[in-house]
């Protein structure tokens, strides 16, 4: 079965550090992994996948499989970024192809 | 457009009392799907339905029952609430069977005293 884990409960930075919020994932096969984000008052919604290779809002996350990981960074961290972030996996094949998620990452991003 | 619409949006129940909540896609989705997020647990799949008319359990689907009750709805029921069901419930859509990107509600928060 797959498994998705965030080290990090809590994570805060100071605006204008980098940031990094580590996903690490065991599957056997080849997954597709996801960045969820809930900003305060909002609703959980997609930040990117690795399939996409894209930047949003600043946020890239490279998928090493060798480590595998799907750790999400930006070089600048802004106040609005504070949000709750899970990572996603997605299995390639077989029964078990609903996403399972990490326990989630609490960034607060200060001032 | 409203998307997922799920309600109630706030809900207390004592332990052994039965409620449903209700959960309607206006995207023409195939894909419906129950999560509930709890504490340093992340979200947790309790059921999902691939497409209209078949349900699937997920990972967590004891103490619930579903309903895909058309292609746009799909309800979830707590026959006997436990006091470990307090937890805030996230109804999804999407538009394939493979989970795609999901559109979530905006939650339901159940408490079982």
């Amino acid at each position: 079965a797959q498994r998705v884990t965030q080290p990090e409960k809590l994570l805060s930075v100071f605006k204008g550090a980098p940031v990094e919020l580590k996903c690490n994932y065991s599957y056997s096969g080849s997954p597709e992994l996801f960045w969820y984000v809930q900003y305060s008052r909002q609703r959980l919604q997609l930040l990117l996948r690795h399939i996409s290779r894209e930047s949003i809002k600043g946020f890239t996350a490279d998928l090493n499989k060798g480590e595998t990981s799907f750790h999400l960074k930006k070089p600048f961290a802004q106040e609005e970024d504070s949000a709750m972030y899970y990572c996603a996996l997605r299995a390639s094949s077989g029964s078990a192809r609903q996403l399972t998620f990490g326990s989630g990452t609490q960034l607060t991003v200060l001032p | 457009n409203a998307g997922v619409t799920q309600t109630p949006k706030f809900q207390v129940l004592k332990t052994g009392q039965s409620m449903t909540l209700q959960c309607a896609q206006d995207m023409n989705h195939n894909s419906m799907y129950w999560y509930r997020q709890d504490p340093g647990m992340g979200l947790r799949l309790i059921y999902y339905s691939a497409s209209e008319g078949t349900t699937d359990k997920g990972e967590v689907p004891n103490g619930y029952n579903v309903s895909r009750l058309n292609k746009r709805e799909f309800s979830l029921r707590l026959e006997s609430a436990a006091p470990s069901q307090t937890s805030v419930y996230f109804c999804a859509s999407s538009t394939g069977s493979g989970a795609n990107v999901l559109t979530f509600g905006a939650g339901s928060r159940l408490t079982v005293l």
